[in-house]
């Protein structure tokens, strides 16, 4: 149980465009949902907190604008890199913990998207 | 400024032995501490968690201990096998946060 699936694991495309990744909860339902994005040898950074219903609440220094999430649904949540440019190449990871946000529940991951702007 | 902090960037234990993989923080608000396992290209996998309550939680090969006087947390593999070659993140909780440390990546030779 407590599957998470990520969509597309993989993109490349030009720089300029957006970009959209679904974070979906399979067989619980998320009322909220985490986006991470790890650079080359380095920890999970923490960009948003996506809650269903809700704005995300976003990290300090992670661009809202750029950024946008959209929990529309229990078990759904997107993140779209809009105006993409080689920066903002990288891995980017969804999670969603049963029991919701504040729950002891450990979180459960998707498989990440490796996303390369060229 | 780091609040969990997995100094070793890398581990390489032979088969069969213990591998002991450690994390400090500094934070002594946290709930709990969790491991998780991450394969290249796939999102991480979690191991075990404990408490902060508890100083020792054991799962199968896999045992976690707490030193919350000395903010240290260790997890305890043994037997060692080659599958356990993976990227291994510490973690710890507060309300709905989960702060991660860097990772040390973990070889274990046949």
């Amino acid at each position: 149980g407590a599957v998470v699936s990520q969509h597309p694991s993989w993109v490349i495309c030009k720089s300029g465009t957006s970009v959209k990744i679904e974070c979906r909860s399979l067989d619980f339902q998320a009322t909220t949902m985490f986006w991470y994005r790890q650079f080359p040898k380095q920890s999970l950074m923490l960009m948003a907190t996506s809650n269903e219903g809700s704005k995300a609440t976003y990290e300090q220094g992670v661009e809202k604008d750029k950024f946008l999430i959209n929990h529309a649904s229990l078990t759904l949540s997107t993140l779209t890199v809009t105006s993409a440019h080689p920066e903002d190449s990288s891995f980017y990871i969804c999670s969603a913990r049963v029991g919701g946000g504040n729950s002891n529940q450990p979180q459960h991951f998707g498989d990440g998207t490796r996303l390369s702007i060229l | 400024d780091q609040q969990v902090k997995q100094n070793s960037p890398s581990l390489s234990v032979q088969e069969g032995r213990i591998s002991i993989l450690n994390c400090d923080y500094t934070n002594s608000m946290f709930d709990y501490f969790l491991w998780y396992k991450k394969y290249p290209a796939e999102g991480p996998t979690f191991l075990i968690s404990i408490s902060s309550i508890k100083d020792k939680n054991e799962d199968g090969r896999f045992t976690v201990f707490l030193n919350k006087s000395a903010k240290h947390l260790s997890l305890h593999i043994v037997p060692s096998q080659p599958g356990d070659s993976a990227v291994y993140f510490c973690a710890a909780m507060r309300g709905f946060k989960t702060i991660f440390g860097a990772g040390t990546r973990l070889f274990v030779k046949a």
